[in-house]
């Protein structure tokens, strides 16, 4: 399996649920991002792991909850959130080799309905 | 406040006729500008860029043009066909910066019909 993969690509949850996102990258990069996509909105950084260390939190709410266990894996756990938190959720990777790396690989995402 | 400016949601074009992208952005800190291509129930996939030192760049059907003074960039598809029928994101990075400071817009949905 190559590139980037999401599980789930569909998940609903309550407001009282608990659930993880998962982001998996078989392409041996030392970056990962969280982006949010929500209606009529332009892609939202949320978090960006360089090395298996944040190195970016874009005022994210606490209920989500980013793991980055090794540099191939990222993990968005998610409790108690909003019905506004309904989005479609991207995971990026990208090999980070001088400070003008641009290219990055999206997953297919994981398509969030809060209810 | 929206630095990156996609005014358009959706064009519609006829197979075979050029396909005009539009993307406007307020921050001239910008150095680097994306295209990024997004089909249903995928990920975002990487189109073309251009740096900021020039005003031109070309690949295959897809040319992307800056215009600096106005702060604007297009996309121009020729010829258009249905398999481009997706939702195009322009993106800007700020100088000195890597892909996480990348700011995209909402994106325009394009549709070429047979």
């Amino acid at each position: 399996e190559t590139g980037v993969t999401q599980t789930p690509r569909h998940l609903v949850m309550g407001m009282t649920n608990k659930k993880s996102l998962k982001c998996e990258q078989h392409l041996g990069h030392n970056a990962m991002y969280w982006y949010k996509q929500s209606a009529k909105k332009p892609l939202e950084l949320m978090f960006v792991y360089n090395f298996k260390e944040q190195t970016e939190n874009n005022s994210v709410p606490s209920r989500f909850s980013p793991e980055c266990p090794n540099s191939s894996h990222l993990f968005l756990h998610l409790h108690t959130l909003q019905p506004e938190d309904s989005a479609l959720y991207l995971c990026a990777s990208s090999q980070v080799v001088s400070w003008d790396n641009t290219e990055a690989f999206f997953g297919q995402g994981t398509r969030l309905t809060v209810v | 406040d929206q630095q990156v400016k996609q005014n358009s949601p959706s064009l519609s074009v006829q197979e075979g006729r050029i396909s005009i992208l539009n993307c406007d952005y307020t921050n001239s800190m910008f150095d680097y500008f994306l295209w990024y291509k997004k089909y249903p129930a995928e990920g975002p996939t990487f189109l073309i860029s251009i740096s900021s030192i020039k005003d031109k760049n070309e690949d295959g059907r897809f040319t992307v043009f800056l215009n600096k003074s106005a702060k604007h960039l297009s996309l121009h598809i020729v010829p258009s066909q249905p398999g481009d029928s997706a939702v195009y994101f322009c993106a800007a990075r700020l100088m000195n910066t890597g892909f996480q400071k990348l700011v995209f817009g909402t994106g325009t949905r394009l549709l070429v019909s047979p």
